[in-house]
């Protein structure tokens, strides 16, 4: 069965710093991989995806992951944060090319921007 | 574009209640699902279809009820409501099982 663990629930980020959120997954296989961000009151929204090719993933809103097989992580990256990119950010992991399964969501990791 | 519909957005029930909370979506996605989200919780996975007819049980399907009569409809049914099933409850859909999810927008539920 595959897992994802997000080992921060809260992480604060001044504005115009760099962030990094965390993603480890658990799969037997080459997993398909992704980040939503949920705004307060609102639905989950794709950020970026991970299916194949390039471990590099650029996203919407500047956001950028990178898988690593190695290591079993898919840590979301974003240069520069504003005081809008404060919301929850949710990893996720499906079954890949050669699974048949649900997708898999960690617990979410609450991203706070201070002034 | 649509996408994913939900409503109610906003319900209050007394326990024992029931009701059905609706999902549709206009994107012909043959997977459809119902999540709860629950603060530390993350989102747990109640019921999904992989197509009409086809329905299946997630993580936390007890007390919950569905039905997939058509490709775009996807209702979940709440037979006796439980103040345990206080939630946020998100439908979500895709092209395949384990694909890219689209959400609705979601439907808070409290039990009284």
């Amino acid at each position: 069965a595959q897992s994802v663990t997000q080992p921060d629930i809260h992480i604060t980020v001044s504005e115009g710093a760099s962030l990094e959120l965390r993603c480890n997954y658990s799969y037997g296989a080459t997993p398909y991989l992704f980040w939503y961000v949920q705004s307060p009151g609102q639905g989950l929204q794709l950020l970026l995806k991970y299916f194949s090719g390039d471990t590099l993933v650029q996203g919407i809103k500047g956001f950028e992951a990178e898988f690593k097989r190695s290591q079993s992580s898919f840590n979301l990256r974003k240069p520069s944060v504003h005081w809008s990119d404060a919301a929850e950010y949710f990893c996720a992991v499906g079954p890949g090319p050669s699974g048949y399964s649900t997708l898999t969501f960690g617990k979410g990791t609450m991203l706070l921007v201070s002034p | 574009n649509a996408g994913v519909t939900q409503t109610p957005k906003f319900q209050v029930l007394k326990t024992g209640q029931s009701m059905t909370l609706q999902c549709a979506q206009d994107m012909n996605h043959e997977y459809m699902s119902w999540y709860r989200q629950d603060p530390g919780m993350g989102l747990r996975l109640i019921h999904y279809s992989v197509g009409a007819g086809i329905t299946d049980q997630g993580e936390v399907p007890n007390g919950y009820n569905v039905s997939r009569s058509t490709t775009e409809d996807f209702p979940l049914r709440l037979l006796s409501a439980a103040p345990s099933q206080t939630s946020v409850y998100f439908c979500a859909s895709s092209y395949e099982m384990g694909g890219e999810l689209f959400f609705g927008e979601g439907s808070r539920l409290t039990v009284l």
